[in-house]
């Protein structure tokens, strides 16, 4: 069973729309959640951590629900600029220095 | 400017040729990483260092080799390489305990292996 399972998508959205994604992980210690953005094949960069309490940036809503063991990412008023694939990453309890990345989830924007 | 670099960016080579993946980043960070991305598997992390001389395996290691000698480098280096190490290579750096921190990551060296 793979640690961090994402749906791969493509979630195709009009512009403007609110669009979620969950991701799911297996190993009830883990400990830090984030989630990172990769534009075609670049570079992923951290988008956002995710707190326990839920955490807002802007038009960006993370939240955490340790009990059913996954991470959301809700993006509200989607812009064109938001296409992207979205990681998941998730660190476990026992080694703050071991990361493992969902396979991500395609969102296209669309006009 | 603040920045990972990884050379080269593209290499294709054949299978048996010893070949080095350089990494080296600016912002004097201590931990270091490196991860492979494949499609439908995400990136998957190969070796991790935490300081100069410390390093670690991550979760697919085999056929792959690091070292860090100075703070700012960490070359990958894959010393019999197979076609099953063709892949996109990812290099990343985070200040202090990994976890905690955003990692930065170089722009990716695709490699293919024939």
């Amino acid at each position: 069973r793979k640690e961090v399972e994402q749906d791969p998508g493509p979630f195709n959205v009009p512009e403007g729309a609110t669009v979620a994604f969950n991701c799911t992980y297996s190993n009830s210690a883990s400990q830090s959640f984030f989630w990172y953005r990769q534009d075609c094949r670049k570079e992923p960069k951290l988008l956002m951590s995710v707190y326990s309490s839920g955490n807002e940036d802007g038009r960006f809503t993370a939240q955490l629900n340790r009990a059913s063991q996954y991470i959301s990412l809700l993006i509200r008023d989607s812009k064109l600029s938001d296409s992207a694939t979205y990681l998941c990453v998730v660190i476990p309890i026992y080694n703050f220095n071991k990361f493992y990345f969902g396979s991500g989830t395609k969102l296209n924007v669309k006009p | 400017e603040a920045q990972v670099t990884q050379n080269p960016r593209y290499l294709i080579t054949v299978t048996g040729k010893k070949l080095t993946v350089t990494c080296s980043q600016n912002m004097n960070h201590e931990y270091m990483s490196w991860y492979r991305q494949d499609p439908g598997l995400g990136l998957r992390q190969i070796y991790y260092s935490m300081n100069v001389e410390v390093t670690d395996k991550g979760d697919v290691p085999e056929g792959y080799k690091v070292s860090r000698k100075e703070k700012r480098n960490f070359p990958l280096i894959l010393e019999s390489p197979s076609p099953n190490q063709t892949s996109l290579y990812f290099c990343a750096s985070s200040s202090g305990l990994a976890g905690g921190n955003e990692q930065f990551f170089g722009p990716g060296t695709r490699l293919t292996v024939l």
